[in-house]
């Protein structure tokens, strides 16, 4: 059972280059999230999607754009990467985005903007 | 404002002693969530419990346990006989179902160690 997959696990960029998270649950879920952790912050929601074909911004949305390409697939795209970007990128499911489900969490991806 | 405080940043144990994850959160919210996560060393999160306002009886799973009071605003996390592989980040969250603002609000986490 995979649960949330995300890829790659690892990445390192220049600033200016583009990239593509991408982050597919098996568990039917209707809700997908992107969330970045960064010492000292926690965990900042950037986006979520409530089901599929609809997206709504979160705390710190400013330098990303998502797609909910179907049920399964939430991507978050950093068009012109910034070395503020730097940060642990996870995504999650839920099964609604209402309050009584727990989010499940992909292992995360650990990008580094030079 | 809706707010999660988790004071101690750091904690460390030696194993076999109990130790408690204090979380305090506000909210103005009659109906609401919280949750507490774990994450390992390995950086993955994992969803330990879900407490909803309307349910204060404390749960116990295990070495784990929690106490819910909303008289002072606390979800406690409480681990009895603390082994190695209980060292990790633990983050309370709480969610309100007020309106469409349904998102998490994070605490900072504490870090709790374990030694043998």
């Amino acid at each position: 059972n995979a649960g949330v997959t995300q890829t790659p696990k690892f990445q390192v960029l220049k600033t200016g280059q583009s990239m593509t998270l991408q982050c597919a649950q098996d568990m039917n879920h209707n809700s997908m999230y992107w969330y970045r952790q960064d010492p000292g912050m926690g965990l900042r929601l950037i986006y979520y999607s409530a089901s599929e074909g609809t997206t709504d911004k979160g705390e710190v949305p400013n330098g990303y754009n998502v797609s909910r390409l179907n049920k399964r697939e939430f991507s978050l795209r950093l068009e012109s990467a910034a070395p503020s970007q730097t940060s642990v990128y996870f995504c999650a499911s839920s099964w609604t985005a209402d309050s009584n489900q727990p989010q499940h969490f992909g292992d995360g991806t650990r990008l580094s903007i030079l | 404002a809706q707010k999660v405080t988790q004071a101690q940043t750091e904690i460390s144990v030696v194993e076999k002693e109990d130790v408690t994850l204090d979380c305090v959160y506000e909210t103005r919210d009659t109906t609401y969530y919280l949750f507490w996560y774990k994450q390992p060393p390995s950086g993955e999160l994992v969803f330990l419990i879900r407490r909803n306002s309307f349910d204060e009886q404390n749960e116990i799973s295990g070495r784990y346990s929690w106490n819910f009071q909303k008289s002072t605003s606390s979800f406690n996390f409480t681990i009895t006989a603390s082994q190695v592989v209980d060292s990790a980040v633990y983050f309370c969250a709480l969610l309100s179902n007020a309106g469409n603002n349904r998102k998490l609000i994070w605490g900072l986490g504490t870090s709790l160690a374990v030694n043998p």
